[in-house]
């Protein structure tokens, strides 16, 4: 099956600087991958997704590239502020209808 | 809408106690899924659901199971509680089929402890 690796487990930037964050997926076949933001107790919810037939996708401040003959996406978040403070994970799709999460990266922006 | 809700929010178990973990949702997703949480560990899938009364496994399936047979609801039964089943437990659904290439909207989560 799908194998997501993501890094750091811990990321600390001070509040305006840019924070990047790292997966790479096992399955060649796989061709869509989110990333979703969990604050402290609250549920995790979907803030950026890009899909095998793109190579990058931006939403204001956040942006996601992909590297599929690499098997490697990325999260850059620039600008960060301390609203960003939260653990990030990514996904991959592998075969079937099953998602496949990374273990997490928990940002901490400093005001 | 009231979204994916979860029933109950905390709960405690002794060890070889079952119990069902329940979710609903009103938007009338097809597919549904559940997920562990433990730290360091990220979201694990358990079972998932593409549909009324079709249920299959995830990742971590074992000592768990699921039956769908309304669109609304999507149960999850711990047969006999162990220590290891000691996680946070979310529910979530998607709008299509595919659960795997949309977006998951997730319930509030189910703290659980077996002790």
């Amino acid at each position: 099956g799908e194998n997501v690796e993501q890094h750091p487990s811990t990321l600390s930037v001070q509040e305006g600087d840019s924070a990047v964050i790292k997966c790479t997926y096992s399955d060649s076949a796989s061709n869509y991958f989110p990333w979703y933001k969990q604050e402290l107790g609250k549920r995790p919810q979907l803030i950026i997704d890009i899909r095998s037939n793109v190579g990058e996708k931006k939403d204001q401040r956040i942006a996601v590239t992909l590297n599929k003959t690499a098997k490697h996406f990325s999260l850059h978040i620039t600008e960060t502020q301390p609203e960003d403070s939260a653990v990030y994970f990514c996904a991959a799709h592998n075969a079937g209808n099953m998602l496949t999460f990374g273990g997490g990266t928990r940002l901490m922006v400093k005001p | 809408n009231a979204g994916v809700t979860q029933t109950p929010k905390f709960q405690v178990l002794k060890t070889g106690q079952s119990m069902t973990l329940q979710c609903a949702q009103d938007m009338n997703h097809e597919y549904m899924s559940w997920y562990r949480q433990d730290p360091g560990m990220g979201l694990r899938l358990i079972h998932y659901s593409v549909g009324a009364g079709i249920t299959d496994q995830g990742e971590v399936p074992n000592g768990y199971n699921v039956s769908r047979s309304t669109t609304e609801d999507f149960p999850l039964r711990l047969l006999s509680a162990a220590p290891s089943q000691t996680s946070v437990y979310f529910c979530a659904s998607t709008p299509t089929g595919g659960g795997g290439t949309d977006t998951q909207y997730f319930g509030p989560g189910t703290r659980l402890t077996v002790l």
